[in-house]
């Protein structure tokens, strides 16, 4: 059980393309969900948290309106990384939660590479 | 939020017990304390999950002081799979029920 799917697995892009991910709980419903990022050999850096139907809380320095977050359901999560440069190129990794005293459930993670 | 301090890197034979203790001394009175498994290019994976003193699974053991300032995460009989990176992460309403990570544990299991 506490199965999340993340999709794509890899993307790679021209600059200035933009790029949506997907993060779904398969079996159970997700009232919360985080976007984190993870660059090579380092931890995993909270991007944002997304509770369904209300709009994302973003960490200092994530711009809200370069990495737009969409939590429509208790289901799904989308992550939308606008006029994607190289320097957005990371490890994208969602996870979801069932409730606040809840382990939370990662998705295997997109490698996003902006040529 | 609650830090956590963890060892940045340990080394194991296979078939040995493994401990790798966390530090969180300004843990609140709610706060849990959750360890996660991650392997390279993959999202971690939760492996245990706990509040006071021991808690098991089937692949782990986490055991946490009266004080709850530390916890230990036991892992029996590694193999060369377990090589990868252990967080320690404390989880609570005081942090609005964030999951930060810190620089984690890189456990390297050797035949």
């Amino acid at each position: 059980g506490a199965v999340v799917s993340q999709h794509p697995s890899r993307v790679i892009c021209k600059s200035g393309t933009s790029v949506k991910i997907e993060c779904r709980s398969l079996d159970f419903q997700a009232t919360t969900m985080f976007w984190y990022r993870q660059f090579p050999k380092q931890s995993l850096m909270l991007m944002a948290t997304s509770n369904e139907g209300s709009k994302a809380t973003y960490e200092q320095g994530v711009e809200k309106d370069k990495f737009l977050i969409n939590h429509a359901s208790l289901t799904l999560s989308t992550l939308t990384v606008t006029s994607a440069h190289p320097e957005d190129s990371s490890f994208y990794i969602c996870s979801a939660r069932s409730g606040p005293n809840q382990p939370q459930h990662f998705g295997d993670g997109t490698r996003l590479s902006i040529l | 939020l609650a830090k956590t301090t963890q060892p940045i890197s340990m080394d194991s034979y296979e078939g040995q017990e493994v401990n790798i203790t966390c530090s969180h001394n300004n843990i609140a009175t709610n706060d849990y304390i959750t360890w996660y498994q991650q392997f390279p290019s993959q999202g971690p994976r939760f492996i245990i999950q706990g509040y006071k003193t021991k808690v098991t699974n089937e692949v782990a053991s986490l055991f946490i002081p009266a004080d709850r300032k530390s916890s230990t995460l036991s892992l029996p009989r590694v193999s060369l799979s377990d090589t990868a990176v252990y967080y320690c992460l404390v989880v609570g309403n005081t942090g609005g029920f964030k999951t930060i990570f810190g620089a984690g544990t890189r456990l390297f299991v050797k035949a």
